[in-house]
């Protein structure tokens, strides 16, 4: 069964303090890691989707890595707006699932 | 940009009461999901649709029925409300593999 672990559960940062949060996982072949933000009572955003290791994507401020057991989302100089939940999830292949992580909470203090 | 949209944002419905649930995307994906987002459980799938009357479960299908008779219409029924039904919804569309999700419906029974 695939499985998807992030940590930490709640990152709090001051306003320009990068960090990086951890996806780790398990599953039998990935067709695509994905990162969502989800901000509270609203449904996911879509980030970022990664398919091989060594793969790198960005966008403003986040940026996401993928190796062969975990990924990462780096978060650069964050501001009070990067304040949400992200989620990670994977698709094994042949799968159209995806199985979740249970996010991690980060809160930017300004 | 794709547009995903769910008929309510909130719902209060009694136990035993039959509840619809819609879901409209407007990219013509071929794929659209239900899931249900509970906290301490992450998102768990529903069901899922790969095409207009074919559906497949998920990993929680009991208590749920889906419809869809329209490419761009997703249907997510609970036959008889039960209060351990209370949770968020989230339905989502793909046309590869990366899933957009709409605002969610939170519904509560009673």
């Amino acid at each position: 069964e695939d499985q998807v672990t992030q940590s930490p559960e709640a990152l709090r940062l001051q306003e320009g303090e990068s960090s990086s949060l951890n996806c780790s996982y398990t599953v039998s072949g990935l067709r695509g890691l994905f990162w969502y933000r989800q901000d509270p009572g609203k449904g996911p955003e879509f980030l970022f989707t990664l398919y091989s290791a060594g793969e790198e994507k960005e966008k403003e401020r986040l940026k996401a890595t993928l190796t062969k057991k975990e990924s990462f989302l780096h978060i650069t100089a964050p501001k009070p707006e990067d304040s949400a939940t992200y989620l990670c999830a994977v698709q094994a292949l042949g799968d159209y699932k995806l199985s979740f992580g249970a996010g991690t909470t980060v809160t930017v203090r300004a | 940009d794709v547009k995903v949209t769910q008929s309510s944002r909130y719902l209060v419905k009694r136990t035993g009461e039959k509840v619809f649930l819609e879901c409209v995307q407007d990219m013509d994906h071929e794929n659209m999901f239900w899931y249900r987002q509970d906290p301490g459980l992450g998102l768990r799938l529903i069901y899922f649709s790969y095409d207009v009357k074919m559906k497949e479960k998920g990993d929680i299908p009991e208590g749920y029925s889906v419809s869809r008779e329209k490419k761009e219409r997703f249907s997510l029924i609970l036959e008889s409300a039960s209060t351990n039904q209370t949770s968020m919804y989230l339905c989502a569309s793909s046309f590869g593999v990366t899933q957009y999700f709409g605002p969610g419906t939170r519904l509560l029974v009673l």
